[in-house]
Parts: C-alpha cells; structure tokens; sequence
C-alpha cells in the first residue's frame, strides 16, 4: 500500500509569485485535506476536497485555491504569495468511509 | 468556532516514566478526537483516535481518555522510550465538519531521557 505523497520537498518563491504544490492520496483514497502549519504551530485546516469537489473550506483567502483529479490527487495553488504564506503545507487523505487521516511529508515553502 | 487548547507545551521525562497530555475543546458537536506524532522533518502521524461514544482506548502502550461532559480528552503514554521523543498534536472536529476538517492544538514537544 502506498502512503502519501508530496512534491516537492521544498521551494522557494519570491513574494507576488504563484506556486503550485502536489499530492498522491493513498490508495483506496478518495478525500483529500490540505493543511497549512506554521513554524511551532499546529496544522491548520484550509480546505477539503472529495471526488473533485471541495469540500469545506478554513479561514483561508481566496488566492488559496485547489483541485482534485479523477485519480483523485490532487493541487493546491496559490496566488500573489506573501511573506506570512511561507508554512509547512500538508496533504491528508482518508477514506469517505473512515475517518482517519494519513499525513504526507509536506512541502516547505519558503517566500522571500 | 472550535478551539483546542493543549497543555503542556513542553514535557520531559525519564525513560520508562509515563506522559500525560490534555486537551480541551470548545464546540460540544464535536465527535472525533485523533492525535498525531510528528516527528522533526516529517508529517503528522496518526497513533490514535477515539470517537465521542468511546470514553477509553488503548493501544500497547498508548491510551487515550474522553470526558465530554467536561469537554476534555487525554494522551496517556506509559513506559516511555527515547523514541517517543517528538511533538504531539491533539485535534476535534468542528460543528458541520467532516472528519477531514480537524482543528488542533499548538502541540506538545515530549523530550524522554535516557
């Protein structure tokens, strides 16, 4: 069974820049999270996505956008980065049917 | 909306003493209360969860305990071991969320002495 997912690892942008982060669920999988988690902060939630619909949405701006695909990875994008975007993003999947949610390694994004 | 505190921030222990984490919640709705390890440079990692018509659960050395009465649940770890050593979150689901949508403390950093 494969677990999740990220790419890439890390990435630097510079402020007002776009980036694109990616996410392979596991298999068996078809409910995508993205969370964002601030140095020495717990992960906050930003939004879901299930069957390629999302799904519930956390306090999180507009410019913070996603997509799941019909293998049901799935993107976060955002737009117009700012100094404060510069987290650990973290996708989580699970089965509709379960609850438990199964943590990527994330991506460490860094904006200057 | 829901809020989770988590205390302590900090926590360090003699190996084979055992470790207590609490956390409270503010949204009574709330139904779903898993914690994660997160090791340094890694994801979170489920190591237990526990549903709102459970009041205890065990897992090897692993317990977890809800009182929802007082809205609040813990992290037993007994027999400590260095690899224990990491940060621990608690999270809860919010009113009108789905399973997906945890909210979570600000964490625990467990240090086990040798």
């Amino acid at each position: 069974e494969t677990g999740v997912t990220q790419s890439p690892t890390h990435l630097i942008k510079t402020r007002g820049q776009q980036v694109t982060l990616r996410c392979s669920s596991q298999s068996g999988h078809n409910t995508v999270s993205w969370y964002q988690q601030a140095l020495g902060q717990g992960p906050q939630f930003i939004f879901q996505y299930y069957r390629e619909e999302e799904n519930g949405r956390g306090n999180f701006p507009p410019r913070f956008s996603g997509l799941q695909f019909p293998n049901y990875s799935s993107e976060l994008n955002v737009n117009a980065l700012e100094l404060d975007d510069s987290a650990l993003y973290l996708c989580a999947s699970s089965s509709s049917w379960r609850g438990e949610q199964f943590f990527g390694p994330g991506t460490r994004l860094t904006v200057l | 909306g829901e809020n989770v505190e988590q205390h302590p921030s900090t926590l360090s222990v003699q190996e084979g003493d055992s470790a207590v984490i609490k956390c409270t919640y503010s949204d009574s709705a709330s139904n779903y209360f898993p914690w994660y390890k997160q090791e340094l440079g890694k994801g979170p990692q489920l190591i237990i969860d526990i549903r709102s018509n459970v009041g205890e659960k065990k897992d090897q050395r692993i317990a977890v305990t809800l009182n929802k009465t007082a809205k609040h649940f813990s992290l037993h770890i007994t027999e400590t071991q260095p690899e224990d050593s990491a940060v621990y979150f608690c999270a809860a689901t919010p009113l009108g969320g789905s399973q997906g949508n945890l909210i979570f403390g600000k964490g625990t950093k467990l240090s086990v002495k040798p």
